[in-house]
């Protein structure tokens, strides 16, 4: 069974640093693209950050780029977001996502949605 | 960034109805879109992804049609456990994936 198991959230003043993890389990996680996607409260999704398998590429959304890092670690089964310079609007549930491929036969490249995703871990930024 | 946009932001149904959700997309996406059920406190799921494919273990009373465009997630016949937020996902344009806003069904 593909489990995702977010930790690492709590409140944090304007300005400070957290780390996300995410423990993944139940497949192949060396395998598998994976993102972090938020939700502010009583709000709708947002996309925030994409690594490879490899982590050899990323992708941040606008709203986080420079602020926050995606990185991974194969051996441990885990996926992390480093967030620096926490704003108030950085505030949501924060859930991590596997990626899976559609094969696009038009363009060669696969298009990616997202097929399991954690329980999500809450982060407040508030002083 | 692709816009999507869902209407109606939220449906009051009964067990037994039919319920239809539309998803546009600013631009064409072709096929590439997904819809998500999400609960209240849980992670999203998905339901239908490349606009109308089922994800396996999903019920079939959820279909999703449409291309280009305009997308529709249809509920057959609602029960209860249907009663959540419905967000549609374009994956056209990687990696600026975005959402709709959401729709909630309630109970009528």
């Amino acid at each position: 069974e593909v489990q995702l198991v977010e930790s690492g959230g709590g409140l944090v003043q304007p300005g400070g640093s957290l780390r996300l993890s995410c423990a993944a389990s139940g497949f192949t996680f060396s395998s598998y693209e994976m993102n972090w996607v938020r939700q502010a409260p009583g709000k709708g999704l947002e996309w925030v950050s994409y690594i490879s398998s490899s982590g050899s590429t990323i992708y941040y959304a606008d709203s986080v780029k420079g602020r926050f890092t995606i990185s991974r670690d194969n051996a441990k089964n885990s996926l992390y977001l480093q967030m620096n310079s926490l704003r108030a609007e950085d505030t949501a549930v924060y859930y991590c996502a596997r990626v899976r491929g559609d094969y696009d036969i038009l363009t060669g490249y696969y298009k990616n949605y997202f097929d399991y995703w954690g329980q999500g871990t809450l982060v407040t930024v508030s002083s | 960034d692709i816009q999507m946009t869902q209407s109606p932001s939220t449906l009051s149904a009964s067990v037994g109805d039919r319920v239809t959700i539309t998803c546009r997309a600013s631009q064409s996406i072709s096929s590439w879109l997904a819809w998500y059920q999400q609960k209240p406190g849980k992670a999203p799921k998905l339901l239908i992804y490349k606009a109308s494919s089922l994800e396996s273990g999903v019920p079939s009373r959820f279909s999703g049609s449409g291309s280009g465009t305009e997308f529709t997630l249809t509920i057959s016949s609602l029960q209860p456990d249907d009663f959540a937020t419905y967000y549609c996902q374009q994956y056209n344009s990687y990696p600026r994936w975005t959402f709709g806003q959401g729709t909630k069904v309630e109970i009528k």
